[in-house]
């Protein structure tokens, strides 16, 4: 069983719509990462957090760490936020989930 | 300036070959990290370094080496690459637990 799992694999939506990706954890953590890698292949981070929640423009994520569970939420999405977004906690080493492709039909 | 640099961006080469994947930052962080990334998975890590005298295996280091020879430049090594090692490369940095930054990638592809 992966240590880090992400939900679901692959997404398509309408433009407009309000997106939920979820993560779940195995292990202890110090912090979750949410990160989104662009078509092009690079990798940008979106969010570090350890507890509540973070919002950044559209961008929302949360954390429950007592759940070993994190969202991240994406309103009023566009096309440009087509892309593979990936959850990574950090135990001892950061440990990736396998990412979730988002496309976003205009 | 991009604050992590990776070159090549893109290198086809053939079964046997070594290769060098090289790193540089401007961002003085201590830590830097190699990652393979595959189709479909997660990103993999190869080779990780606290220092410039600290480097660590991770958890697929069989078959590269590094070399941290400053702090800002971290090195990969394929000494006689093979087929399997096709992938997309990926080097980070950070500062203690902060956010990781990465570079654009090296697409390598071993005939």
């Amino acid at each position: 069983k992966n240590e880090v799992e992400q939900s679901p694999q692959n997404l398509t939506a309408q433009e407009g719509e309000f997106i939920t990706i979820n993560c779940s954890y195995s292990v202890g953590i110090s912090a979750l990462h949410w990160l989104q890698q662009h078509p092009g292949g690079g990798i940008v981070s979106l969010f570090m957090l350890s507890s509540g929640k973070k919002k950044h423009g559209r961008l929302i994520a949360t954390i429950n760490i007592q759940e070993k569970h994190s969202s991240l939420h994406i309103t009023a999405s566009h096309p440009r936020d087509s892309a593979v977004y990936i959850c990574a906690v950090n135990d001892y080493q950061l440990i990736w989930g396998a990412g979730t492709k988002l496309i976003i039909k205009p | 300036d991009a604050d992590v640099t990776q070159t090549p961006r893109n290198r086809i080469t053939k079964t046997g070959k070594r290769i060098m994947l090289e790193c540089s930052q401007t961002k003085g962080h201590d830590r830097m990290y190699w990652y393979r990334q595959d189709p479909g998975l997660g990103l993999q890590l190869i080779y990780y370094s606290f220092d410039v005298k600290d480097i660590n295996k991770g958890e697929i280091s069989d078959g590269y080496s590094v070399s941290r020879q400053a702090q800002a430049k971290f090195s990969l090594s394929l000494e006689s690459a093979i087929p399997n090692q096709t992938a997309l490369y990926f080097c980070a940095t950070v500062f203690c637990n902060q956010p990781q930054h990465f570079g654009d990638g090296t697409r390598l592809s071993i005939l």
